[in-house]
């Protein structure tokens, strides 16, 4: 079934400690994101890639670093994670990066719930 | 960066028509206003997307004024299942630089029986 796979489902993590949250699409879609949510402030986007190859910082990037080796991979890392990190975050894709004339839908995944203690 | 105001919940009953407003007084020329669903622990759902008038799809509305400074989203018919969290997102699409894209806070909607 086509679609967006995250793993891990869910995670305890030490601070400090290195963390890689998984995300693979099978769509050959060519935008990627990263978001993060927490209770009460709705989404926020944390990087983007509009293309294998490229990425972009989105609204609240910071300790956190991102990777497009090719399509269908993009993997969120935080290098050294904080209690601050702790939150629900959701990998999506899109058919085009876009342009003023395109019409785009993001794809969601099921989300990565990542507690860090 | 366009920010965007929700009502953060309202309630309905089933059968009854669902209207959804969102403000986006700071809207850029290239930017689309899309509409997303969603249930507990699970990702978000498109519902919508439009640039202005009217747009309609099977299972919503969503109507935009002239000067695009909000937009509102349309349920009709409403059932239980429709409960959830509803976000407007304004943002060009194509993220050439920085954090274009923005989500309202959502509205919770609640649909009773």
């Amino acid at each position: 079934i086509a679609g967006i796979t995250q793993a891990p489902t869910s995670q305890i993590l030490a601070a400090g400690r290195r963390m890689t949250l998984r995300c693979t699409q099978d769509m050959r879609h060519n935008a990627m994101y990263w978001y993060r949510q927490d209770l009460g402030l709705g989404l926020r986007l944390i990087h983007y890639s509009n293309t294998a190859g490229t990425t972009g910082k989105g609204e609240v990037p910071d300790g956190y670093s991102v990777s497009r080796a090719n399509t269908d991979d993009f993997p969120l890392t935080l290098a050294s994670a904080v209690p601050s990190q702790t939150s629900v975050y959701f990998c999506a894709s899109s058919p085009t990066s876009g342009g003023p004339s395109s019409y785009n839908e993001q794809f969601f995944g099921p989300g990565t719930r990542l507690t860090v203690l | 960066l366009a920010k965007t105001t929700q009502p953060i919940s309202m309630d309905s009953y089933e059968g009854q028509e669902v209207n959804i407003t969102c403000s986006h007084n700071n809207i850029a020329t290239n930017d689309y206003i899309t509409w997303y669903q969603q249930f507990p622990s699970q990702g978000p759902r498109f519902i919508i997307q439009g640039y202005k008038t009217k747009v309609t799809n099977e299972v919503a509305s969503l109507f935009i004024p002239a000067d695009r400074k909000s937009s509102t989203l349309s349920l009709p018919r409403v059932s239980l299942s429709d409960t959830a969290v509803y976000y407007c997102l304004v943002g060009d699409m194509y993220l050439a630089a920085g954090n274009k894209l923005t989500f309202g806070g959502g509205t919770r909607v609640l649909v009773k029986p």
